[in-house]
């Protein structure tokens, strides 16, 4: 199946710092999608971006949708606490959803 | 905004036993609803998708006579875990597409811990 490679693994930050990550993939997706999940929960929806070029904002968070269709990048300025936790790329190809392995963020007060 | 319910949030079972963890939508009919496996500082993995009242398709590698999905209607689906043994520990989460597929909504995942 499609293949979504996301980096980086693990970021450890300074509250106030921005954050940056991103999902590449081999194939093409209709959709892409981020989430957030903390610990023992499901993953809620961050942001999802329809078309190639898409940028799309939420808050502090801001994604793209790589023109390609094959990438995606989500960045989140003045990181804070709470912002703790594991951020999934999603792509849909169409239909079913398939995941990267996820960044793990950790922010320092 | 679409809510999905899933039960039980945790549960513990003895080895051979089977487990069965219900996935509702609440406020949306779901015409298909996917499951996921997620072992420790993993990803999300999909196991199946099924959809209202046909077979679910299982994705390569998942055993269907193990992992018994029922989507028997448009607000209910079930993943029952048969003879469960202590590698099918694991946290289990189901999401579900409704008619507008504006993304998907998740439930909050069940932990299954198999003795």
């Amino acid at each position: 199946g499609q293949q979504l490679n996301q980096s980086p693994q693990s970021m450890f930050i300074q509250e106030g710092e921005d954050v940056s990550m991103n999902c590449t993939s081999s194939s093409i997706f209709n959709t892409w999608l981020w989430y957030k999940q903390e610990p023992g929960e499901g993953p809620v929806l961050l942001i999802a971006l329809y078309k190639a070029g898409e940028l799309t904002s939420n808050g502090r968070l801001t994604a793209q949708f790589g023109i390609t269709r094959k990438d995606s990048f989500l960045n989140i300025s003045a990181s804070i606490p709470s912002d703790v936790g594991i951020y999934f790329c999603a792509g849909q190809p169409p239909v079913d959803m398939r995941f990267g392995a996820g960044t793990r963020l950790t922010v320092k007060p | 905004g679409a809510v999905v319910s899933q039960h039980p949030s945790w549960v513990i079972c003895k080895s051979g036993t089977s487990v069965k963890i219900e996935c509702r939508s609440l406020d949306f009919q779901a015409t298909t609803m996917f499951w996921y496996r997620q072992f420790p500082k993993q990803s999300l993995m999909l196991m199946a998708t099924s959809n209202e009242g046909s077979k679910a398709t299982y994705e390569q590698g998942v055993e269907k006579d193990k992992f018994l999905i029922n989507h028997a209607s448009l607000t209910l689906s079930t993943l029952t875990v048969t003879s469960a043994h202590p590698e099918d520990s694991s946290f289990y989460i189901c999401s579900a597409l409704g008619q507008s597929d504006y993304g998907y909504t998740f439930g909050s995942g069940t932990r299954l811990t198999v003795v």
